[in-house]
């Protein structure tokens, strides 16, 4: 089985500007959630999306927003771009409702903000 | 709202040496899952513990799960330059299906 892809793998925006990050889970996985991770932040959690439902939700201000489509695939969007954004974005997929099973993660997407 | 906390946050140990790394948790878990996440990678999923008091192995690593299910530990045996990486524990509310990171701690190993 293929793993978690995101892309792009790197981006570099500028404050203000909004961007739009990808995450195809693992095929037949139906839960994706998205992490931020900084350093000396660890892993926080963004939300968490299961059959195209957001099931829980971190404490993000509302410019950071995701969706999930009817194949599992997930975007996540952040706009006005602040320079605390930067941070390495994780998804990662799971396989049964309860979210008791392992997360899979993909490689991330390094996003930094000038 | 649940918060895991985990000790210490950085540790560098000598070739051969034990580590040892904690997490607590601020409410009881249904489990708790461990990852590890190389420098420049990905967590990747280690174990998940489930029972009270439950203890497992994977060759020289032992995870333990307290009684209170509460808080849990990973300690590894005689530490190899391939155990590099920061572990991270991630604690599953009672509700189930919340998952919460601890902040990770990063292990060096000196060769």
């Amino acid at each position: 089985k293929a793993g978690v892809t995101q892309t792009p793998r790197y981006l570099i925006k500028t404050r203000g500007q909004q961007v739009t990050l990808s995450c195809s889970p693992i095929s037949g996985h139906r839960s994706v959630s998205w992490y931020q991770q900084t350093p000396g932040q660890g892993l926080q959690f963004l939300f968490e999306y299961f059959s195209e439902t957001q099931r829980n939700k971190g404490n993000f201000p509302g410019r950071f927003s995701g969706r999930q489509f009817s194949n599992s695939r997930s975007e996540m969007n952040v706009s006005t771009l602040e320079l605390g954004d930067s941070a390495l974005y994780l998804c990662a997929s799971s396989d049964r409702a309860t979210r008791r099973d392992e997360q899979f993660f993909g490689p991330g997407t390094r996003l930094t903000v000038l | 709202g649940q918060q895991v906390m985990q000790i210490p946050q950085y540790q560098h140990v000598q070739e051969g040496e034990d580590f040892t790394t904690y997490c607590n948790s601020s409410t009881t878990l249904s489990n708790i899952q461990w990852y590890k996440q190389r420098p420049g990678g990905h967590p990747v999923f280690l174990i998940q513990l489930v029972k009270s008091g439950e203890v497992k192995k994977q060759k020289r690593l032992t995870f333990q799960f307290g009684e209170a299910k509460k808080n849990s530990s990973l300690h590894i045996t005689a530490t190899q330059t391939t155990d590099v990486g920061t572990y991270f524990c991630a604690g599953g509310s009672l509700g189930g299906n919340k998952l919460v990171f601890g902040a990770g701690t990063i292990l060096r190993v000196k060769s």
